[in-house]
Order: structure tokens, then sequence, then C-alpha cells
């Protein structure tokens, strides 16, 4: 059990908006630490797809965005597309732990 | 091109050592921070150490400290995981990842292609 967490799945239909969440602590999200976005495609490596709550890195399409609010961070998927089938992880820093940390990955399904 | 290329996973027994190593290319390694991080089979990923640009400030998760010791050759441009009394929990993908940062936070960009390590008797 991640310190960060993540619903296990979203699904939606081509072209619709899907919202992740990437809920922490006070001694994480909450302390001020930024949150970062990967993807992983099956049978792939996983991918920075943003980095400090709200930017993309060059070549991530725009239809990806995050944002971060208290102790919670969110990636929306804006114009859902087939290639976007995945998993996504959000990542932070844990002054308790005093390490990285990953939250537990939500799959998305495009229906 | 930024390349990270894992090498030296392999099959060991519970209790076992392992060293893994991460060739790095196309870009000033010396430069960066890189950090190890894991991937159990079916799991998310698991940050499992950090070493800074000049291999000074090591850092280890909990699950490792005291097991592994990460190092550095900035001059071969290669970075080192010395495991050691390894369990079947340690079982995973080992990815290097360069560690990119903004006002102390970090991020990991980009990934090796991993390195499989099994433990098992």
């Amino acid at each position: 059990q991640s310190v960060l967490t993540q619903p296990p799945s979203v699904s939606g239909a081509p072209g619709q908006r899907v919202t992740i969440s990437c809920t922490g602590s006070s001694s994480n999200i909450g302390a001020g630490s930024d949150v970062h976005w990967y993807q992983q495609l099956p049978g792939t490596v996983p991918k920075l797809l943003i980095y400090r709550n709200s930017n993309r890195p060059s070549g991530v399409p725009d239809r990806f965005s995050g944002s971060k609010s208290g102790t919670s961070a969110s990636l929306v998927i804006s114009g859902l597309q087939a290639e976007d089938e995945a998993d996504y992880y959000c990542q932070s820093y844990d002054s308790s732990l005093t390490g990285f940390v990953f939250g537990d990955g939500t799959k998305v399904t495009v229906l | 091109e930024v390349q990270l290329v894992e090498s030296g996973g392999d099959l060991v027994q519970p209790g076992g050592s392992l060293r893994l190593s991460c060739a790095a290319s196309g870009f000033t390694f010396s430069g960066y921070s890189m950090n190890w991080v894991r991937q159990a089979p079916g799991k998310g990923p698991e940050w499992i150490s950090y070493i800074s640009s000049s291999g000074v400030s090591k850092h280890y998760a909990d699950s490792v400290k005291g097991r592994f010791t990460i190092s550095r050759d900035n001059a071969k441009n290669s970075l080192l995981l010395e495991m050691s009394s390894l369990r079947a929990d340690d079982t995973a993908m080992y990815y290097c990842a360069r560690g990119a940062s903004a006002a102390g936070f970090e991020w990991f960009d980009p990934w090796g292609q991993g390195t499989l390590v099994t433990v098992s008797s």
C-alpha cells in the first residue's frame, strides 16, 4: 500500500475526459512536494508525462495536463485516444520516509 | 540521444549477491544525479536508491537499506548497484533513471530498459 493513493482503474470512451487522482498526506504532497506523472504503455518502460505538477516535457501531447492542490494532485486526459491505454503513476517526495514515493498506479482503459 | 543501458541481472538464490551496472551516454553524466528504481511483476515502480552527481550524497529506501550500495564512476559514465542478502521480494526489473530536479524536487527522466533480477531457489 503506497503513501500515494490512486484509483486502480479509470475508463472512458474515445474523446472523453478522464481524471486520475493522486492523494497524499502532510508528509509529501501536503508538505509542498512536487508531483510528477509517468505513463507506462503495455510492455514498455515508464516515461515521464508531467513534471513539477503541471509541466509537460517536449513531445507530450497537450491533452495531458496536471494540477496540484492541498494533499492531492490530478492528471487529466482530455480527448482520450486509444493509444492512451496504459498505466499511469504519480510520484513525489516524502519527508517522513526521506525518499521518493510512487502511487500504486491507475490503469486507463479506452472503451 | 540520451541512453541508459542496464546489465547484470540474473537468477540468484536467496541470500546471494549481485552487481548491477548502468552505462550512460548522450549526456554529461557527471552533471546529473542518478537513481535506481525497481518494478516487481505486476506492481508499480519503487524507488530504491539515489546518488548525487558527485557521488557524495546517497539515499536508500528502507526496503534495501543496509543491503544495497549505490555508487558511480563519472570517468566511466557508469552507475552501479551492489546488492547483497537478496530476498524473494527483491525480484523485479531494475531500472536506472537519470534524475532531474528543480527547487529540490526530483523526478526521473529518462529510464533505461531495465535488467531483470530473480531471487529464487
